[in-house]
């Protein structure tokens, strides 16, 4: 069973334009978000993180929302830019224990941002 | 050097042969984990080590599958009797190792692993 789950496979956005990716997970032990981004043939580079205690963590054109009842969060990319196109990777870190190291992650949405 | 690296960068090996693949974590870097990414899915926990020793191996599999840090800088995840469904990319990475998960992990480019 997948606790964080990313439901779009790919998205395509015009330059300039935002980009809006979502993530939803089931495990109520995750307090702490994060996303990471990756390019082909490379490892996955974090991006921006949020613990559960905000809603909303803003960092450059990038800003992550959480929506902790409805176990919902999402980045924000404005405006963007043909270099954003890539894997984007939400992941999730729990409370205690083994939880609370081990990143557990989406599939991935492949970003498209077309000039 | 400034990033995790691993090597092999790519591997062809057939079924049921031995393999090696090595990761070097970033200087300082005291925490060291290995993922494993399938095609189509986002990575997925492996291994932890603190140090020397491996804090948590859940994620291995099953007993073909060994990591060790001896020294607590350079890993080596061992995989024997290799089978076709241990293809993937498997991912280092580190972090400072004090805070537990909230800190950065910091990714290799990964070891692509095909086994024929």
């Amino acid at each position: 069973d997948q606790q964080v789950k990313q439901n779009s496979p790919s998205l395509s956005v015009q330059e300039g334009r935002i980009s809006i990716l979502n993530c939803d997970y089931t495990n109520s032990m995750f307090d702490y978000f994060l996303w990471y981004k990756k390019y082909p043939a490379e490892g996955p580079t974090f991006l921006i993180s949020i613990s559960s205690i905000k809603d909303k963590n803003e960092d450059g054109r990038f800003t992550v929302f959480l929506n902790k009842s409805a176990k919902h969060l999402s980045l924000h990319i404005v405006p963007s830019q043909p270099g954003d196109s890539a894997v984007y990777f939400c992941a999730a870190i729990g409370n205690s224990g083994a939880g609370s190291y081990q990143l557990t992650f989406g599939k991935g949405t492949k970003l498209s941002v077309i000039p | 050097g400034a990033g995790v690296s691993q090597t092999p960068s790519n591997k062809v090996t057939e079924k049921g042969k031995y393999v090696e693949l090595r990761c070097d974590p970033i200087s300082g870097h005291t925490a060291l984990y290995w993922y494993r990414q399938s095609l189509g899915q986002g990575p997925e926990f492996l291994i932890y080590f603190q140090g020397t020793g491996a804090a948590d191996d859940s994620g291995l599999p099953n007993d073909r599958f060994f990591a060790v840090r001896p020294e607590g800088s350079v890993s080596t995840l061992k995989i024997q009797r290799t089978e076709r469904g241990d293809s993937a990319v498997y991912l280092c990475a580190s972090s400072r190792g004090a805070a537990g998960g909230r800190e950065t992990q910091y990714f290799g480019p990964g070891t692509r692993l095909l086994v024929l």
